[in-house]
């Protein structure tokens, strides 16, 4: 079945370490979300990419980038996790202009842990 | 900036009853978009159901309406004969309808919890 796919499920890395999540996908979505949810907290937008642009929301910190290699693929990099960025991080999909009529497709998310 | 409320954090009921989740948002907008997604425990977040804001009926999927109110700013989710699979987190969720730039943002959520 076509769906968002994010590896690993769960991520254990070390204060300041820098980590990688990622996610593939198999919707052909031209639109790519990575979300940070804390526990008992909305799910919050980090970014989003619209094909290969790139739309940073405004209070997501320098720390997290993301690149996006192709339509299929995007990955989130935490350059020097702190404590604070423990969370759930979901990966999302949608078809640009049908966000109205088509639900965004989430992934099973990974969890960070920080040590 | 939108912002959505959901002043429900948790909520119980009996297998079979019907609860209702309540969602308030504020916008300038005239035009958007309502949504409720589920977030059943360890699980992907789904889509429950949507709402146009131009469009005066409330959205219905089985068991799952809705009682959009525009003037107030408020989209609560009724579900009705409630079952365990509905024990889930559930999200409200706003969108403006931009294209290449379709963001949503979304409420605390309810926690909701089926007792059988």
């Amino acid at each position: 079945d076509a769906m968002v796919i994010q590896n690993p499920r769960y991520q254990v890395t070390q204060f300041g370490k820098p980590v990688t999540l990622s996610c593939s996908q198999t919707l052909n979505h031209n639109v790519m979300y990575w979300y940070q949810q804390k526990s008992s907290q909305a799910p919050k937008l980090l970014f989003h990419y619209y094909d290969k642009d790139f739309n940073n929301e405004a209070d997501t910190p320098d720390n997290f980038q993301s690149r996006r290699p192709n339509t299929s693929f995007c990955f989130l990099d935490i350059r020097s996790p702190g404590l604070g960025d423990a969370a759930m991080y979901l990966c999302a999909t949608s078809r640009a202009g049908q966000l109205k009529d088509q639900p965004q497709h989430f992934g099973d998310g990974t969890r960070l842990s920080i040590l | 900036a939108q912002t959505v409320t959901q002043s429900q954090p948790e909520m119980s009921v009996q297998e079979a009853e019907t609860v209702t989740l309540s969602c308030t948002y504020d916008t300038s907008e005239n035009n958007y978009y309502l949504f409720w997604y589920k977030q059943p425990p360890s699980r992907q977040m789904i889509l429950v159901i949507r709402q146009e804001a131009y469009k005066q009926q409330n959205a219905t999927e089985n068991r799952f309406s809705v009682n959009f109110q525009k003037a107030a700013k408020s989209f609560s989710l009724k579900i009705s004969d409630s079952q365990l699979g509905d024990t889930a987190m559930y999200f409200c969720a706003f969108m403006k309808p931009y294209e290449g730039n379709e963001k949503l943002t979304f409420g605390t959520g309810t926690r909701l919890t089926i007792i059988p």
